[in-house]
Parts: C-alpha cells; structure tokens; sequence
C-alpha cells in the first residue's frame, strides 16, 4: 500500500461548491503539506502542519482552508471553488528535522476541475 | 517568485547522453533538494545536498552546489528512455519550516 494516498484522484465540480480533499499518510511523519500545482509554475504551497495543534499558510491560502483530524490525517477545503483553483492538488509529509528540513514524500496528486 | 529557477526549461536528448539541469536560487540556504516528476504523478525525492557540501552523488545522479553563486546543478549521466520526467529544485530559504519549489526542467529522452 503506498505510504502517503489522497481522495479523490479526480474531481469535477461546479463553481461555489464546497470541495474537500483528503490525505493519508501510514510513514508516521508530524509533518504535512498541500501543494496545488498548475503547468509553469511549479508548485506552491497552500497550507502546512507540523502537528494536530500546529496549521500554518503557505504561499496561496486563500479561497483554502485545511483540517488535521489526526496525525495521519490532513484534509484540504474549498468552501466556495472557482474556475481558477482547478490544478493538480498533492499532499506531502516529512518528519521531523533537526535544524534543517529533511525529504518529502508526495501523494499521488488529485486532479481537481471546477466548472 | 519563486525561491528556485531551472535552466533550461525543457531538454531533449538521446538515450545513452548525460543531461544536466541547472537550478539558480535567490536567499541563503541549509540544503538544497531535487525532486522528479513523471507526468501527472507525484514528486519523488532523488537527492539533498547540505550548504556545506559541493558535490554529491547517487548512482547515476550527481548534484554540485555553488552557495557563492546561489546554484545548484544535477547530472545525469548514460540517460535512459525512463529518465524522462520533469525535474525540480527544491530551496528552504535559510528557514525549517517549508521548501519552496522551482518551475522544473522537462526532460525527454529519446530511445
């Protein structure tokens, strides 16, 4: 089973519907990531968490919030989509680092298209 | 903008060549990382090389650091058919908290 899984893969939706995605990790790691990548530009980063306790904004949090339920557990909203989220969403995890920032494990990625 | 900035875009070679990716970066760093991307798929981590290392390498990858001229290279060398995916630098900005990704080089090699 791969360590680090997301749902759904793929999504259509209509514009101002609310959309969750969901990731799971079984690696242990404390830390978590959501990353929206769209062609040219790489990814950027929406959110992160390096605990339950522990929620920080990354590049482009707007229009976005996110849930960690547990430590395995990182989900990501979009309470009212718009045509200009639809990417490639990919969930991260690394652990914890001392001093420094250590590899990240990437999910599979989930297709989103807001109509 | 983004922290990391790969040159050239997009390279094209034939299997069995070496192709080299450059990655320029803007701040101090604690370690630099690449990453691959096969298309649509997920990042997977090749290779990290700390500030205070110039060369590394890993099997047929080998990544030199210059932190006097804020870049980063990765080499790889007898390229194969299934080396073709996109390639990404990965910089923390001197920070611990988050990696802040380049725009990738697309690499296309040709059987």
């Amino acid at each position: 089973d791969a360590d680090v899984t997301q749902t759904p893969r793929n999504r259509i939706t209509k514009t101002g519907k609310r959309i969750m995605l969901e990731c799971s990790q079984t690696k242990g790691h404390d830390r978590m990531y959501w990353y929206r990548q769209d062609p040219g530009l790489g990814l950027r980063l929406i959110y992160y968490s390096f605990d339950v306790k522990d929620i920080n904004k990354g590049e482009i949090s707007d229009g976005y919030s996110v849930s960690r339920q547990a430590q395995a557990k990182f989900s990501l909203s979009l309470e009212s989509a718009i045509p200009n989220q639809t990417a490639l969403y990919f969930c991260a995890t690394s652990d914890r680092a001392g001093g420094s920032l250590n590899e990240q494990f990437f999910g599979p990625g989930t297709r989103l298209t807001v109509l | 903008s983004q922290q990391g900035e790969e040159d050239p875009q997009a390279l094209s070679i034939q299997e069995g060549e070496n192709a080299t990716m450059n990655c320029s970066y803007k701040t101090s760093i604690n370690n630099l990382q690449w990453y691959r991307q096969n298309s649509g798929r997920g990042l997977v981590h090749l290779i990290l090389i700390r500030s205070n290392e110039r060369e590394k390498h890993s099997g047929r990858l080998r990544v030199t650091l210059d932190t006097s001229k804020k870049s980063s290279s990765l080499l790889i060398t007898a390229s194969r058919a299934a080396d073709t995916a996109s390639y990404f630098c990965a910089t923390d900005g001197g920070a611990t908290n988050k990696l802040i990704f380049g725009t990738g080089t697309l690499l296309a090699v040709q059987p």
